[in-house]
């Protein structure tokens, strides 16, 4: 069955950086498109960022353009989210999901990783 | 890119039907038929419920529907169940290669 296991969160300062990583299994890595979306506590979902399934393409939300940068190690079966300068705002749980870019949807979702921006 | 607008609350009676909308613009429900559904009781992670505006991945109940109509898109649930109760958010894909979220609903059955 397909399995999403993200990894890597925790408590940094503001401006501080840290990686998210997501472990895939459970189906052909390297077909599949993948998302980062998150969700500050009691709040909505916001997309983050979305790479294409070769890595070749990919796209970022204006809130984080420019301080994250998606990627993946198809090797590895494994989703990356380098974070830097960190704001207070990007406190939130971060889920890995998975998508097809021609279907436009989220199908499987990992049960995500926590980031607390403080200081 | 503004997030699509949901009511912030809906509610009904077991067994009743309840309908969620989902307004964006022309640049994103409007222009695309990939907008989805997601369903997500409190403290788990998002569960897609309808996706290409009115498809149902497998073993997601029938009771549960989707249609568009211009800038707007909306979720059914039918023959409400006590279980039905949770957020839901739609999604769409955008013109600027993005994805944008509804603010969510949440769901009671009284």
């Amino acid at each position: 069955q397909v399995q999403l296991v993200e990894s890597g969160g925790g408590v940094v300062q503001p401006g501080g950086s840290l990686t998210l990583s997501c472990a895939a299994s459970g189906f052909t890595f390297s077909s599949y498109g993948m998302h980062w979306v998150r969700q500050a506590p009691g709040k909505g979902l916001e997309w983050v960022a979305f790479i294409r399934y070769d890595g070749s393409y990919q796209s970022h939300a204006d809130s984080v353009k420019g301080r994250f940068t998606i990627s993946r190690d198809n090797s590895k079966n494994t989703l990356y989210l380098q974070m830097n300068s960190l704001r207070v705002e990007d406190t939130a749980v971060y889920y890995c999901a998975r998508g097809l870019m021609l279907r436009g949807d989220f199908d499987y979702w990992g049960q995500g990783t926590l980031v607390a921006v403080s200081s | 890119q503004s997030a699509l607008t949901q009511p912030p609350s809906v509610s009904g009676s077991p067994g009743q039907s309840v309908t969620i909308s989902c307004t964006g613009t022309s640049s994103d429900v409007g222009s695309y038929n990939r907008v989805s559904w997601y369903q997500q009781p409190p403290g788990t992670a998002p569960k897609l419920m309808i996706y290409e505006v009115t498809n149902r991945p497998s073993g997601v109940p029938d009771r549960f529907s989707g249609s568009k109509s211009g800038n707007t898109a909306s979720l059914t649930i039918s023959g409400l169940q006590a279980e039905d109760e949770a957020d839901y958010y739609c999604s769409s894909y955008t013109s600027s290669s993005t994805w944008v979220f509804g603010g969510g609903t949440k769901v009671t059955v009284v």
